[in-house]
């Protein structure tokens, strides 16, 4: 069964990190390019990074860009987000996917894990 | 990079009912990159559509997708009660974007 398990969420102040992990099962992880994708209380859904399967190529939503590293083990099946200078309009349910077929992007997202809830606030 | 925009922001529609749902892009995107995703409450997004017109792996027939250049459809051709939910689109050439997201409620 292909599974993505994210985890790492809580409450963080603003300007403080955050590590978020998300753990696969059931595929190669080093088969696919793997995306992470936020949605905001009751908002819509948003793209926040990607990297390739190797880990060669990574890229950002303009929103998240010099703050969030998107990184990966291909070893321990683990991908992880890198959340640095947390703001409020960072509060989101946080969800790995996992493309089709890709081993980059231009692919649709055919499993998601159920989501890691991440609250900046003071 | 194209912004996508889904029109009605909310459908209410009874059981047995046909629902069209629009999305328009704001540039000229490839119909080989359009999807449809569907999220009930409280779940995380199923994908149902790829490639504008190609259901993914175990979604019913009653789902479809139609489209090309800017304007792009969901078509449910008559409506389960599992198939209330919200519905999105996503343009994913190049940096992935949704669109707003189009919920379809129980009249």
């Amino acid at each position: 069964q292909v599974l993505l398990v994210e985890s790492g969420g809580g409450v963080v102040q603003p300007g403080r990190s955050q590590r978020l992990s998300c753990a696969a099962s059931g595929f190669t992880l080093s088969d696919y390019g793997m995306h992470w994708v936020r949605q905001a209380p009751g908002k819509g859904l948003e793209w926040v990074a990607v990297i390739w399967y190797d880990g060669t190529n990574k890229y950002y939503a303009d929103s998240v860009k010099g703050r969030f590293t998107i990184s990966r083990d291909n070893s321990k099946n683990t991908l992880y987000l890198q959340m640095n200078s947390l703001r409020a309009e960072d509060t989101a349910l946080y969800y790995c996917a996992r493309p089709q077929y890709s081993s980059g992007w231009n692919d649709a997202f055919d499993t998601w894990g159920q989501g890691t809830m991440v609250i900046v606030s003071s | 990079e194209s912004v996508l925009t889904q029109s009605p922001g909310t459908l209410s529609l009874s059981p047995g009912e046909r629902a069209t749902v629009s999305c328009r892009a704001s540039q000229s995107v490839s119909s080989s990159y359009l999807a449809w995703y569907q999220q009930r409450p409280g779940q995380a997004p199923r994908l149902l559509i790829y490639g504008t017109s190609n259901r993914a792996t175990g979604i019913p027939d009653r789902f479809s997708g139609s489209g090309s250049g800017t304007d792009f459809t969901l078509t449910i051709s008559r409506l389960e009660p599992e198939d209330f939910a919200v519905y999105y689109c996503q343009h994913y050439g190049g940096s992935p974007t949704f669109g707003q997201g189009t919920k379809v409620e129980i009249k």
